[in-house]
């Protein structure tokens, strides 16, 4: 099964702050079709996931623009340009280039 | 769009439970779906996955386990948990297609003696 490793576990920021948030994976996963099916959820206090950013670069309908994605292959970027308290919680890539389906460990965004 | 799990609960060892999510707000037969799990406290883990044409594929975990299945005339996708283990113990999730771009808000199995 393909690994995500995602660093830092923990982000502490300020208000305004930009982060940025790293995935690697364990083996590439530039699909056969030419797509790269890495997506970035967030996952609020006491609520399920959301989709963010999908196919490495994608804003999903309704995300504020602050977010971006970036990378290729095995390596991959999710910043926030400018963190808001709505922002808050617990960061997961995913890959769906190969199955099984696997998920990032995760990057918990905290208030410093 | 909406996703609602039912059909949580404790259970002991070696019993059965059937999760049901109904879905809304898009054309239900035209997706593929997702179960997805998360222990408490920790990351998420793939269950099973169904396809619009009722191909299924499971996590080595549950296979052989879990059952995972569609009724599209009731907007209904289902996960029969047959021989349940402590560690099946999680929140179980339903998402939509291979992007995952809709979640439901979950549903707590137990499984305890």
């Amino acid at each position: 099964d393909v690994v995500l490793t995602q660093t830092p576990p923990t982000l502490s920021a300020t208000i305004g702050q930009s982060v940025s948030i790293s995935c690697r994976s364990s083996q590439s996963l530039l699909d056969s079709d030419g797509d790269t099916y890495l997506n970035w959820l967030l996952q609020r206090p006491g609520q399920s996931p959301q989709l963010l950013i999908y196919s490495v670069s994608n804003l999903e309908s309704g995300v504020p623009n602050r977010f971006s994605g970036s990378g290729s292959e095995t390596d991959f970027t999710l910043k926030i340009s400018g963190v808001e308290a709505e922002d808050l919680g617990v960061y997961y890539c995913m890959q769906a280039t190969h199955a099984p389906l696997t998920f990032g460990t995760g990057t918990k965004l905290e208030l410093k | 769009v909406q996703l609602v799990e039912s059909g949580g609960g404790l259970v002991q060892p070696g019993k059965s439970l059937k999760l049901s999510c109904s879905a809304s707000g898009f054309t239900f037969s035209s997706y593929g779906m997702h179960w997805i799990r998360q222990t408490p406290g920790k990351g998420l883990d793939w269950v099973a996955y169904i396809s619009s044409s009722s191909g299924t594929v499971y996590a080595d975990a549950v296979k052989g386990r879990f059952t995972i299945s569609r009724d599209n005339a009731k907007n209904t996708l289902y996960l029969q948990l047959n021989s349940l283990k402590s560690e099946d113990t999680a929140i179980y999730y339903c998402a939509r297609s291979g992007n995952c771009d809709y979640w439901g808000q979950g549903v707590m199995v137990t499984v305890s003696s």
